[in-house]
């Protein structure tokens, strides 16, 4: 079965470019998360959806940050525009609401916004 | 207060030895869950292993197992037989359903070295 799939696994983008990172879940889950991750603050939950509609986005760190998830099958993270301190690895995880709801992580995003 | 505590920045252990890494937990759900996950040089995330608060049973998957004590608040990993391939660093995370619905709240992680 195919895991959680994200796109592009790295980035290096300028200072104030559009970046859009791109996540396909596990299909049939229905709960997806995007995280950051970081060397000084760890991995911080930006926004999570159920069943593609956003639940919480309270850890989105500001009007820059903007996420979609049109479809069951397809999410996107944008950053416009970017800048030096979004650099980090940017998860994307999806669960199944039923049992132990355990959260499968894609590969990651490396980007480097220059 | 910080929900999930992993004491050990990092720990080394010899190969082919048992290895335990701490985590302890603050929540005042009786129902939550918790899960350790594994984070290679790679990069990657990877789910070792879940408890319930529930379940009875402490939790193992191959040579993964967790140690739970629920009046400790406790939820240690157990690594039997270290193999070079466990060196990684380790996340402890829980899930307090009604607290934090579907979050997790993630620990700062421990970083695993195991010698030759």
């Amino acid at each position: 079965d195919a895991g959680v799939i994200q796109s592009p696994r790295h980035e290096v983008t300028e200072m104030g470019q559009e970046v859009t990172l791109r996540c396909k879940p596990i299909s049939g889950h229905d709960y997806l998360f995007w995280y950051r991750q970081t060397m000084m603050r760890g991995l911080e939950l930006l926004i999570y959806f159920n069943n593609n509609v956003p639940i919480d986005d309270s850890g989105m760190p500001e009007d820059r940050f903007s996420a979609k998830m049109p479809n069951a099958s397809f999410s996107t993270l944008k950053i416009q525009p970017s800048e030096p301190r979004d650099s980090a690895v940017y998860f994307c995880a999806s669960s199944y609401y039923r049992g132990k709801r355990t959260q499968y992580f894609g590969p990651g995003t490396r980007l480097l916004v220059l | 207060a910080q929900k999930i505590t992993q004491t050990q920045p990092g720990m080394f252990v010899q190969e082919k030895e048992a290895v335990t890494l701490d985590c302890t937990y603050d929540t005042s759900d009786q129902s939550y869950g918790l899960f350790w996950y594994k984070q290679p040089s790679s990069g990657e995330m990877i789910f070792l292993i879940y408890q319930g608060s529930y379940d009875e049973q402490n939790a193992t998957e191959g040579r993964y197992s967790l140690n739970f004590q629920k009046a400790r608040k406790s939820a240690n990993l157990v690594i039997s037989a270290s193999q070079l391939g466990d060196s990684a660093m380790y996340f402890c995370a829980m899930r307090d359903f009604q607290t934090s619905g579907s979050r997790l709240t993630f620990g700062e992680g421990t970083q695993l070295t195991v010698n030759p």
